[in-house]
């Protein structure tokens, strides 16, 4: 079974500065995707950015970017220019490969991320 | 698009009711899944199903029933509602785009349920 480790609950920062969420997984696959969702207050479910395994390079969106270390099973969201919109719960997942009855996130337990004016 | 429509949003239940969560998507997706959101827990996924038909059990499934008639709908059933089952749950859908492409999953914006 796969699992997926944040091991800080909660980071604050100042506005406009850079912050990395560190995430670390254990599988025994090679193949397989992972996702940074992030959770506002407003409780919905919004992805920022994926990687898939297979590819070398690492994901990025505007001020979003990952740090995959597939060796080290690492795989860490920095995120650049922070705003106060980025103010959030902030969840590391782990999804095998498409296939009959694998379509299953498996989460970390977040962390809660507060931008400082 | 509606994309994925969860109803109700709130919802307060005594010890021994039952009751049904509704879970909808309008983009024809094949698979569809049930979360529970606890603090300090992250999501915890509860079942799926892979398609019309198809439903499987996933990490804690004691208390939850589901079933699959439509593409469409995928409703999650509490039996006997216990303090326990005090949480928030997502629904969550997602096509199959390639044998090594995959769409994330879409989520609901969830129910808060409170069993008293």
């Amino acid at each position: 079974a796969q699992t997926v480790t944040q091991s800080q609950p909660e980071m604050s920062v100042q506005e406009a500065e850079t912050v990395t969420l560190s995430c670390t997984y254990d599988t025994s696959e090679n193949n397989y995707y992972l996702f940074w969702y992030k959770q506002p207050p407003s409780r919905q479910m919004i992805l920022v950015i994926r990687q898939e395994a297979y590819k070398q390079q690492n994901a990025t969106e505007n001020r979003f970017s990952v740090n995959f270390q597939k060796a080290a099973k690492s795989f860490s969201l920095k995120i650049s220019d922070s705003q106060l919109g980025d103010t959030a719960m902030y969840f590391c997942a782990f999804m095998k490969p498409v296939g009959f009855g694998n379509e299953k996130l498996t989460f970390g337990t977040g962390t809660r991320l507060t931008i400082i004016p | 698009n509606a994309g994925v429509t969860q109803t109700p949003k709130f919802q307060v239940l005594k010890t021994g009711q039952s009751m049904t969560l509704q879970c909808a998507q309008d983009m024809n997706h094949e698979y569809m899944s049930w979360y529970r959101q606890d603090p300090g827990m992250g999501l915890r996924l509860i079942h799926y199903s892979v398609g019309a038909g198809i439903t499987d059990q996933g990490e804690v499934p004691n208390g939850y029933n589901v079933s699959r008639s439509t593409t469409e709908d995928f409703p999650l059933r509490l039996l006997s509602a216990a303090p326990s089952q005090t949480s928030v749950y997502f629904c969550a859908s997602s096509a199959r785009t390639g044998e090594y492409s995959n769409q994330p999953q879409h989520f609901g914006d969830g129910t808060r349920l409170s069993i008293l």
